[in-house]
Order: structure tokens, then sequence, then C-alpha cells
């Protein structure tokens, strides 16, 4: 079993500061996506990152894949009170198409 | 185009009552997920079918937990007896394909046993 481990487990700041959340692993992934969660909703994605080292950008946030492929980094840069919810990462490895999440980072930005 | 839709969106029994969870995935997709979310342990995966076919079901609990997809268009999961410790919000997630695809979720079931 690939276990995810989420940092921080929880965030609350003001709007307007930047943050990074981060997620890690001991296992190689293939891929890695980071999903948004607001609450009574299900998940939905925001990002698919598959090569090491790779770096994607969605306005404000700013995705990275580890050089390893174990870890990857979420930063939001000027928070806003539209970013809160809950940020889950999940990784798919090996011949498994099967995508594991972490526990989620949740993120409460106040005005 | 219609998402990913569960039912029932919120459901109160009691312990050793038979609780039915119910999901259409979004039409042209092949891959079937049921997840279990608690503050505790997070999403859990219970079972993935592709194909209509169950290709992993290791992370059901135990033989109280079933599901089934008769077809490309419905699947079921069943608890049957229930207990307290079920209690969670049953997401079902469905993608085109396999590898790094994109998971649509339903809204989810918010199960309550007391």
């Amino acid at each position: 079993t690939q276990l995810l481990e989420q940092s921080p487990q929880f965030l609350s700041i003001q709007e307007g500061e930047n943050l990074t959340v981060y997620c890690n692993s001991s296992s190689v992934f293939s891929s890695l996506q980071w999903y948004r969660q607001e609450p009574g909703e299900g998940p939905v994605l925001l990002v698919t990152v598959v090569t090491g080292g790779e770096v994607k950008k969605l306005k404000r946030l700013t995705f990275q894949f580890g050089d390893a492929r174990k870890d990857s980094s979420l930063h939001i840069t000027a928070a806003q009170p539209g970013d809160t919810g809950l940020y889950l990462c999940a990784g798919s490895s090996g011949g498994s198409y099967i995508p594991t999440f972490g526990r989620g980072t949740s993120l409460i930005v106040h005005p | 185009d219609a998402g990913v839709i569960q039912s029932p969106r919120h459901e109160v029994t009691e312990m050793g009552q038979e609780v039915t969870l119910r999901c259409k995935p979004i039409s042209g997709h092949n891959s079937l997920f049921w997840y279990r979310q608690t503050m505790m342990r997070g999403l859990e995966l219970l079972i993935y079918f592709n194909n209509n076919v169950p290709i992993d079901d290791s992370g059901m609990p135990e033989d109280r937990f079933s599901a089934k997809m008769p077809n490309a268009s419905f699947s079921t999961l069943k608890i049957q007896p229930s207990e307290p410790r079920d209690s969670a919000v049953y997401f079902c997630a469905s993608r085109l394909g396999e590898w790094a695809g994109e998971l649509f979720f339903g809204e989810g079931s918010r199960l309550t046993v007391l």
C-alpha cells in the first residue's frame, strides 16, 4: 500500500498571504494528481503531473512534481477566500491505475 | 452533460439494516471507483471496476460490503448488516480510460448508522 502524507493537515490564513502544501511518499509514482474538495461536494481535479521535476501553473496555483517522483507541492500566491477547501493529492504507480489519496490539507482563507 | 449521479444524498439508518447506495457514471466512462471518506482515514478506495468487471476489491472492509456493476451505466454498493462504524460519506467516481485520467466524482452519499 502506498502512503501519501500531506502537510500541514490544517491551514488558516488571511487573504493575500502565500502558502505551500506538501504531499510526500516513500513510493515512486508514475502520475500524481491534485484535487480540491468543497464541503458537501466531491473532489474536483486541479492538475495532473507525470514527469519528475515538472512544474505546472494554474493562475495563482503552482504545482511541482519532485525529481524522484515521490513528492509534490502546491503553492498558492495571494490566497483568496474562494481558495478555501480541502486539497487532496492522489498518486498512481507501477501497473496500478488506481489513485491512492492522501488525507488532505484543509485550507481556510479569511477575508 | 450530466456528471456522476449518486443516490441517496443522505441516509440515516439503524444498526443491522441493509443499505444500498447507487451510482450512475458518466456515459462512455469505462472505469468506476467507490471510495469512502471519513475524518480519521480520509478517502479510502473500496472497489474499482473496469469495463464492468471488479478489478480490485481489496479495500472492501469485510463480507458485509458488496458491490455490483451489472452494466456500464449503473453500480451499487450494499452494506448488510450496517454498523455505526460504517458511517461515512461514500463517493462514486468514473474515469475515461486508465492511467493518469481524471476521476469525476459524484456529490457523495452521506451515511449515518445509529
